[in-house]
């Protein structure tokens, strides 16, 4: 199995610009989990879906982001406009509901 | 709401020596709870789960964690580390009841392995 594939691995912007950050869950799985992880807050869930609908986005930080799922093998996360703040690595995530949650390698987000 | 505490920020020790990373959660539900390793520059990776039965879980390399639920802790042990051990750890816990998948992690362990 190719695992959870994310793109890009890295993304250097300018403050102000749109990023969009891309996942392709493990095939047959059902829950997708966008995590954020930084040196100061650690871990944190963004948001999740099952089944391609979004159940917890508790954890968005700010109308800036909004993360789709239009199909069972794709979601994007998208930061419009992005903030130095939002510098980060972020993680997608993926698992067949109530089974191990398989991890991404992450896309490493500066911005400038 | 759940939350997990790490108690040891950074672990250094000698290769072949035990070592013990410190996991306690809060939840007024049952738990599962899970360690994950982070290697450099990588993703997350399951290093072994409790979800019931037996409260002392094991993994391939040699880890292991035992689920106390009176002291509400999940500390991860192994006898005899390896310089590869190198890793932040994750401990994290997940309440399932409502049908919910949220995974909450702690703060991490980084653990080094010196020669």
């Amino acid at each position: 199995d190719a695992g959870v594939i994310q793109s890009p691995r890295h993304e250097v912007t300018e403050m102000g610009q749109e990023v969009t950050l891309r996942c392709k869950p493990i095939s047959g799985h059902n829950s997708l989990f966008w995590y954020r992880q930084t040196m100061m807050r650690g871990l944190e869930l963004l948001i999740y879906f099952n089944n391609n609908v979004p159940i917890d986005d508790s954890g968005m930080p700010e109308d800036r982001f909004s993360a789709k799922m239009p199909n069972a093998s794709f979601s994007t996360l998208k930061i419009q406009p992005s903030e130095p703040r939002d510098s980060a690595v972020y993680f997608c995530a993926s698992s067949l509901r109530g089974n191990t949650i398989y991890f991404g390698e992450g896309s490493w987000l500066t911005v400038v | 709401a759940q939350s997990v505490t790490q108690l040891d920020s950074q672990v250094p020790v000698f290769e072949e020596a035990p070592v013990e990373l410190r996991c306690n959660y809060s939840s007024s539900v049952s738990v599962y709870l899970f360690w994950y390793v982070q290697y450099p520059n990588q993703g997350l990776q399951l290093l072994l789960k409790y979800l019931s039965g037996s409260t002392l879980v094991e993994s391939i390399n040699g880890f292991e964690a035992e689920f106390n639920k009176s002291q509400t802790s999940f500390h991860l042990r192994k006898p005899s580390v390896h310089i590869s051990d190198t890793a932040e750890y994750f401990c994290a816990v997940m309440s399932p009841q409502g049908g919910s998948e949220k995974l909450v992690f702690g703060k991490g362990t980084k653990l080094t392995v010196n020669p």
